[in-house]
């Protein structure tokens, strides 16, 4: 079946601009998470869906970072005022059910000049 | 809070060259733990994963063992080959679930 999609997969926007990165889980699955993985570094949590509950946000690194997942499925990373540091892959993951294994999209390639 | 470290690459092996990325966590309960894999210009992979003390996963040649006691979860291969060259990651779940904590990656180069 189809996997973790990701739009657009690659983004040059300029510094100040806001940009959407867009998320489509696999099918069925109530857990949507999003990471940003910078050049050299490991996995940064930024921010978890969990069904209909209240998602954890704890790891978003500002408040120009924020999300929505419409009907539980399709989610929306949205980066206002984006600055250079911002540049990333932000890679969004999807999994049946909290705590099981998950599943990777190829990510969203962001550079901001 | 509940982590994993894992050894830092790069790290460049010959072909049929012994593996070992060290990985180890720290939590307070008992997570399931994964190996993911990067290779290159694709998504991370699900490579392995054991859910339990004593529990070895393994996929493709490679295995890991959750050791409880030495809180660890090695990722050996025997005999590595040109293919295995990417990036490996090793992962835990926290006791909620909420999310996936990931170690920082290690490197591999595999060289004919």
């Amino acid at each position: 079946g189809a996997g973790v999609s990701q739009s657009p997969s690659n983004k040059v926007t300029e510094k100040g601009k806001d940009v959407e990165l867009r998320c489509d889980p696999i099918s069925g699955h109530t857990a949507l998470y999003w990471y940003r993985q910078s050049l050299g570094q490991g996995l940064e949590f930024l921010i978890y869906f969990q069904g209909n509950s209240a998602p954890d946000k704890s790891g978003l690194p500002s408040d120009r970072f924020s999300a929505e997942r419409t009907g539980g499925s399709v989610s929306t990373l949205t980066i206002q005022r984006t600055q250079q540091e911002d540049s990333a892959v932000y890679l969004c993951a999807s999994s049946p059910f909290s705590g099981n294994t998950i599943y990777f999209g190829e990510g969203s390639w962001l550079t901001v000049v | 809070g509940d982590s994993v470290t894992q050894m830092e690459g790069p790290v460049t092996l010959s072909e049929e060259a012994f593996l070992t990325i060290n990985c180890t966590y720290t939590a307070t309960g008992y997570p399931s733990l994964f190996w993911y894999v990067q290779y290159p210009g694709e998504g991370l992979q699900l490579l392995l994963k054991a859910t339990k003390a004593d529990d070895k996963g393994s996929n493709k040649g490679f295995e890991a063992t959750y050791r409880k006691e030495t809180t660890s979860f090695h990722l050996e291969k025997g005999s590595v080959q040109v293919s295995d060259s990417a990036v490996y990651f090793c992962a835990g779940d926290s006791n909620t679930g909420n999310q996936f904590y990931f170690g920082t990656g290690t490197s591999l180069t595999v060289i004919p």
